[in-house]
C-alpha cells in the first residue's frame, strides 16, 4: 500500500504568491525524501532532496521542510510562476536499500 | 543523447498481444529503473538494474512482465499477453548511484494503451 500520501490533490495559487505542497509519510524508518516535478507529457524532474538528519533545505526558490515528529514533508515555492504549473510528487526511501516510493502527486495550477 | 530516451512514445495494442518497450539511459549511468504510472496516479516501481543484473524485481506485477539490460546500457521491458489493466505510461530512469541517490533522470515515457 501507499506509505507516502498527500494532503491535497490540487492546489491553485496566484502568480507571485508562495505555494506550499504537503506530503505525509507513514514509515518512520524513511530517511531520505525527494520532491519531483512532472510537467504534462514529460517524465518527473528532480527538484530537491532532504535527509532525515535535517529539517530544512533550501534551493533556488524552493524550500523543503521535514517534520519527523509528525512524519510530514512540505515543499515551498516562492513567488510562484506560470512555469511552476505541474504535478508535484514526494518520494521516500528507507535505508538506501529500497527503491523510491512515490506519492500520488499534487497538481499545482498557477493563475496569472 | 543527452537524456534518457524511450521508445515508442506511444503504443496501442490489442489485448493478448506482446509489447516491448525500450529505454536508452544516459551514457555512463549504471543504475536503471522502470516505473509505471497509471492515469492520475503516482509512480509504481517495477524493476531496478545495476549494470546488467536486476537485484530487485519485486515490483513486476506478474510473470507476464520481464525486463533485461544488455551491455550495461539499453533495457527492454516486455509485457506478454497484454491486458487492459496494463494500460499506463511506462517510465524509465537512470542514475549513477544506488537506491539512495534521489536524482533519477527520467525519460518521457512510453504510453501503452491496450484495447
Amino acid at each position: 500500500g501507499e506509505s507516502v500520501g498527500l494532503h491535497l490533490p490540487t492546489l491553485s495559487v496566484q502568480e507571485g504568491d508562495n505555494s506550499i505542497i504537503n506530503c505525509a509519510y507513514s514509515n518512520s524508518a524513511s530517511d531520505y525524501f525527494i520532491w519531483y516535478k512532472q510537467e504534462s507529457g514529460k517524465g518527473p524532474q528532480f527538484i530537491i532532496d532532504i535527509r532525515s538528519n535535517m529539517d530544512k533545505r533550501q534551493g533556488q526558490r524552493v524550500t523543503v521542510l521535514l517534520n519527523k515528529t509528525v512524519k510530514h514533508l512540505s515543499l515551498q515555492i516562492a513567488a510562484t510562476q506560470p512555469g511552476d504549473s505541474a504535478v508535484y510528487f514526494c518520494a521516500e526511501n528507507y535505508s538506501g536499500n529500497t527503491p523510491l516510493v512515490f506519492g500520488k502527486g499534487t497538481r499545482l495550477s498557477v493563475i496569472a | 543523447g543527452a537524456g534518457v530516451s524511450q521508445s515508442p512514445s506511444n503504443k496501442v495494442t490489442e489485448k493478448g498481444k506482446d509489447v516491448e518497450l525500450r529505454c536508452d539511459p544516459i551514457s555512463g549511468h549504471t543504475a536503471l529503473y522502470w516505473y509505471r504510472q497509471s492515469l492520475g496516479q503516482g509512480l509504481e516501481f517495477l524493476i531496478y538494474f545495476q549494470g546488467n543484473s536486476a537485484p530487485d524485481k519485486s515490483g513486476l506485477p506478474s510473470d507476464r512482465f520481464s525486463a533485461e539490460r544488455t551491455g550495461g546500457s539499453v533495457s527492454t521491458l516486455t509485457i506478454q499477453r497484454t491486458q487492459q489493466e496494463d494500460s499506463a505510461v511506462y517510465l524509465c530512469a537512470s542514475t549513477t548511484g544506488g537506491y539512495n541517490t534521489g536524482e533519477l533522470f527520467f525519460g518521457e515515457g512510453s504510453r501503452l494503451t491496450v484495447l
